[in-house]
């Protein structure tokens, strides 16, 4: 079955520092791949989705890139805040005939230190 | 945005006993689906369900395991009888129909079930 792989499960940067959160993703379809971030106690919310070839969807000043070659989607943002300490979830949708269900990476807990 | 809730957002029962878990999805959406979270662990998904009928379910959701809607009321989720193992926060989600983003979730905020 597809299968998410976030090889980071703990993140801790300073405030402004770039932000890079892996994300690799094995399907025997061609999936679309989503970032959800989830706050203490919340819903997991979408932060970006992506089904097209090298095309950056962006979304709070955050931006992935869907690599097909190399399975990839990793997540970035240039100058990580205060704000953004979360957990954040790789996943990937494929359609199976007429159903489909989201797969979720094991998540990479990101925290952001002043 | 689209907002689904969850009843109630803890539950404590005693192991054996049986529990409904309540979702309300977002209105119009066709696609719905319960996943598990254990404490530090990732999600899990349990199972999908669409048109009146689960159509895909994982090795997680035993046969204690069961998922309704009826008449386009909330979408249950319930176990009978409960297990400790069944302890966990679990999450609701739904989405569009096929050709309208059914590939894009929308969760709730889970509800946390402690089985003693």
């Amino acid at each position: 079955g597809d299968s998410v792989t976030q090889t980071e499960g703990l993140v801790t940067l300073t405030e402004g520092l770039p932000v890079m959160l892996n994300c690799t993703y094995q399907s025997t379809y061609s999936p679309f791949l989503f970032w959800y971030v989830q706050h203490l106690n919340e819903a997991p919310k979408l932060l970006l989705k992506s089904f097209t070839d090298n095309k950056r969807p962006e979304h709070q000043g955050f931006h992935a890139t869907l690599h097909k070659s190399s399975s990839s989607f990793h997540l970035q943002k240039s100058s990580a805040q205060l704000s953004d300490s979360a957990l954040y979830y790789c996943a990937s949708f494929a359609y199976n005939t007429n159903t489909g269900k989201l797969t979720f990476g094991d998540g990479t807990v990101l925290t952001v230190k002043p | 945005g689209p907002k689904v809730l969850q009843i109630p957002s803890h539950q404590i029962i005693d192991m054996g006993q049986m529990v409904t878990l309540n979702c309300d999805p977002v209105s119009n959406h066709l696609y719905f689906y319960w996943y598990k979270q254990i404490l530090g662990q990732q999600m899990e998904f349990l199972v999908n369900f669409y048109n009146g009928k689960v159509m895909e379910k994982s090795k997680l959701f035993k046969d204690q395991f069961s998922v309704e809607r009826p008449d386009g009321s909330y979408f249950t989720l319930k176990i009978q009888p409960t297990a400790l193992e069944d302890s966990a926060v679990y999450f609701c989600a739904s989405s569009p129909g096929q050709g309208l983003g059914a590939e894009t979730l929308y969760f709730g905020s889970g509800t946390r079930l402690t089985v003693l």
